[in-house]
């Protein structure tokens, strides 16, 4: 069966600090991979999705950066963090079964910018 | 993608049959109706997905009118551990790439005991 990791849990960052949040999805092959932030009472919000490695598409233009060096790793980086930036960053992964795609989502990361 | 409203919170008792409604007039031929449950600090869960008139599993059923200008997530006997906020989204999700997918502020369901 396919599981999906994120690390840290929970992260407390001063501003300006660099921010990098991980990843990882088992037990599948050339998943499309998504990372969204849920601000408090909100709904989610898709920050950046890849359809394979190394190919990365932006939804929200931010100071934040996404990577994909592997098949089954997705990363979320900042260079400096702001307040705005906290937050509940969720990762997920989806596939296709009889041509319809569904998401599913990784336990997330509490980000508390100070 | 069409747009979809629900009502933002409902309450109901443990053991009664609960009914969540989403509004989604502006539908395409190639949408999808998925909906997810959401408990404090987890990630969403799915729980069910359709196109057309009723699909059930051992979690819930979705009830698609013939127009799919709404959809109805029914869950039958809830009990405290169904408090919750339900997610009704609505897209493109064949083949294409589920990428758009986007999150309203779902419904918050309250189970009282």
């Amino acid at each position: 069966s396919q599981t999906i990791h994120q690390w840290p849990a929970t992260l407390v960052q001063p501003v300006g600090s660099p921010l990098s949040l991980e990843c990882t999805v088992e037990g599948t092959s050339n998943p499309n991979l998504y990372w969204y932030r849920q601000a408090a009472g909100r709904g989610l919000q898709l920050l950046f999705y890849s359809v394979g490695i190394g190919q990365i598409s932006s939804e929200v233009p931010q100071n934040l950066s996404a990577s994909r060096p592997q098949d089954r790793q997705f990363i979320l980086s900042s260079k400096k963090l702001l307040l705005s930036d906290s937050g509940f960053y969720l990762c997920a992964w989806s596939v296709a079964a009889g041509g319809v795609e569904t998401q599913y989502f990784g336990p997330g990361t509490r980000l508390l910018v100070l | 993608l069409a747009k979809t409203t629900q009502p933002i919170s409902m309450d109901s008792y443990e053991g009664q049959e609960v009914n969540i409604t989403c509004s989604h007039n502006n539908i395409a031929t190639n949408d999808y109706i998925t909906w997810y449950q959401q408990f404090p600090s987890q990630g969403p869960r799915f729980i069910i997905q359709g196109y057309k008139t009723k699909v059930t599993n051992e979690v819930a059923s979705l009830f698609i009118p013939a127009d799919r200008k709404s959809s109805t997530l029914s869950l039958p006997r809830v009990s405290l551990s169904d408090t919750a906020v339900y997610y009704c989204l609505v897209g493109d999700f064949y083949g294409a790439g589920s990428y758009q997918l986007t999150f309203g502020k779902g419904t918050k369901l309250s189970v009282i005991p």
